[in-house]
């Protein structure tokens, strides 16, 4: 199996732009997780999916970031607008329950 | 509430000595328990999990971890450090009974000093 797939893996926008981050996750997998890494704040779970459907989303900092999964293979993570402050790597994981999560090799987001 | 506290920022070692990275947590129930580790720009990579039996673990990479529920840790060891084995480890943890994710500590940076 390939893994968690994401990408792109970098991305670099500038501040007001719309951000599109994607994640194939392992086949077979029940759910997704959409994580944020920042040297500040460290790994934030910012939301997850079960069989494709939303469970939490209490972790997406405002209205400026979606998630959404139409199917089992794929998932897209949404910001717009983007802002400076949205700068970090964005992870994305899957597992099956109640397993251990395997993570993708992330995307690094620069907001200028 | 699951919580995990990983106490040191930063752990160095010497190569060939034996390293510790600790790790305490609390779940209401029975605790499912997970190591992590992330090299520079790479994702989090699984090493090793305690679901029930043998409360010493062995995981990737010559790693291994104890489990000691009277003090809710489970600390990562490893009995001989290679430098390669410098880079940031998470610990992890979930309600072995629940469908919830995996709460991660804060994350400790090993260095392993030749």
């Amino acid at each position: 199996d390939a893994g968690v797939i994401q990408s792109p893996r970098h991305e670099v926008t500038e501040m007001g732009q719309e951000v599109t981050l994607r994640c194939k996750p392992i086949s077979g997998h029940d759910y997704l997780f959409w994580y944020r890494q920042t040297m500040m704040r460290g790994l934030e779970l910012l939301i997850y999916f079960n069989n494709n459907v939303p469970i939490d989303d209490s972790g997406m900092p405002e209205d400026r970031f979606s998630a959404k999964m139409p199917n089992a293979s794929f998932s897209t993570l949404k910001i717009q607008p983007s802002e400076p402050r949205d700068s970090a790597v964005y992870f994305c994981a899957s597992s099956l329950p109640p397993g251990e999560q395997y993570f993708g090799p992330g995307t690094r987001l620069t907001v200028t | 509430a699951q919580s995990v506290a990983q106490p040191e920022d930063q752990v160095n070692v010497a190569e060939g000595n034996p390293l510790t990275v600790k790790c305490t947590y609390s779940v209401s129930g029975n605790p499912y328990l997970f190591w992590y580790v992330q090299y520079p720009n790479r994702g989090l990579q699984f090493l090793l999990k305690y679901i029930t039996g043998d409360n010493l673990v062995k995981g990737s990479y010559g790693f291994e971890a104890e489990f000691n529920k009277s003090q809710t840790s489970f600390h990562l060891k490893k009995p001989s450090a290679l430098v390669s084995d410098s880079a940031l480890y998470f610990c992890a943890v979930r309600d072995f009974s629940g469908n919830t994710p995996l709460v991660f500590g804060k994350g400790t940076r090993l260095s392993v000093i030749a």
